[in-house]
């Protein structure tokens, strides 16, 4: 156990559907990411929060939508995603911005 | 040219052999550099982290950093099945953390 939870672990929905997986870390870090990882791909970084507040989004499309409500809960809201974005999505956080990052279990999610 | 660029493999190396894996990264600036090991399936786990030029040990794995040359190593001694993975190399550039897209090693019983 890294000290980061993610959930649901497993996530099937239909292209209309809105959902939402939420990251935990109880290490008391400052950072908090969200990535993708596509079979046999490599991790594509999808947000980065720093002390609650977005630092990075990599055009990622508007399907996408992050929260933050606190430095130790993320986010991120589904809404009508595409087959093509089925993938396991990963949280991270770390002490600080460009520190070692510790990813959740991640959630696989598939999009019918 | 690709910011961090590692061989995709797969390497296999036979049981209690030394594995080899290598880095390079392009940015000159990169402060801090971190290795993952990935099983299928799973989320990547931080193995070791290195800051300055030399080596890092930690029990049969070691870390090596050439900041001069770009290239950032990790060697594992005493090769065990358990240790077949992809292995991910990532490197810090003005606090981004750029990931390669990992090498799989394959060690054979």
């Amino acid at each position: 156990e890294t000290g980061v939870t993610q959930t649901p672990r497993h996530l099937v929905m239909g292209m209309t559907n809105k959902k939402s997986l939420k990251c935990e870390q109880h290490l008391g870090h400052n950072a908090m990411y969200w990535y993708k990882q596509s079979a046999k791909k490599p991790l594509e970084l999808m947000f980065v929060y720093s002390l609650e507040e977005r630092v990075e989004n990599n055009s990622v499309p508007s399907r996408f939508s992050p929260e933050c409500p606190n430095s130790s809960h993320l986010f991120l809201h589904l809404h009508t995603l595409q087959p093509e974005d089925s993938a396991l999505y990963l949280c991270a956080s770390c002490p600080g911005v460009g520190y070692e990052q510790y990813f959740g279990p991640g959630t696989r999610l598939t999009v019918t | 040219q690709k910011e961090v660029e590692q061989n995709s493999g797969p390497l296999s190396v036979p049981e209690g052999a030394i594995a080899s894996l290598n880095c390079t990264y392009s940015d000159r600036g990169s402060q801090s550099f971190f290795w993952y090991r990935q099983y299928s399936g799973k989320s990547p786990e931080l193995i070791m982290s290195i800051y300055s030029n030399g080596d890092k040990e930690d029990g049969r794995f070691t870390a090596q950093l050439n900041k001069a040359s770009q290239y950032v190593s990790l060697l594992i001694r005493d090769s065990q099945p358990s240790d077949s993975a992809t292995y991910l190399c990532a490197v810090n550039r003005d606090d981004k953390i750029i990931f390669g897209k990992g090498t799989r090693l394959h060690i054979l019983p």
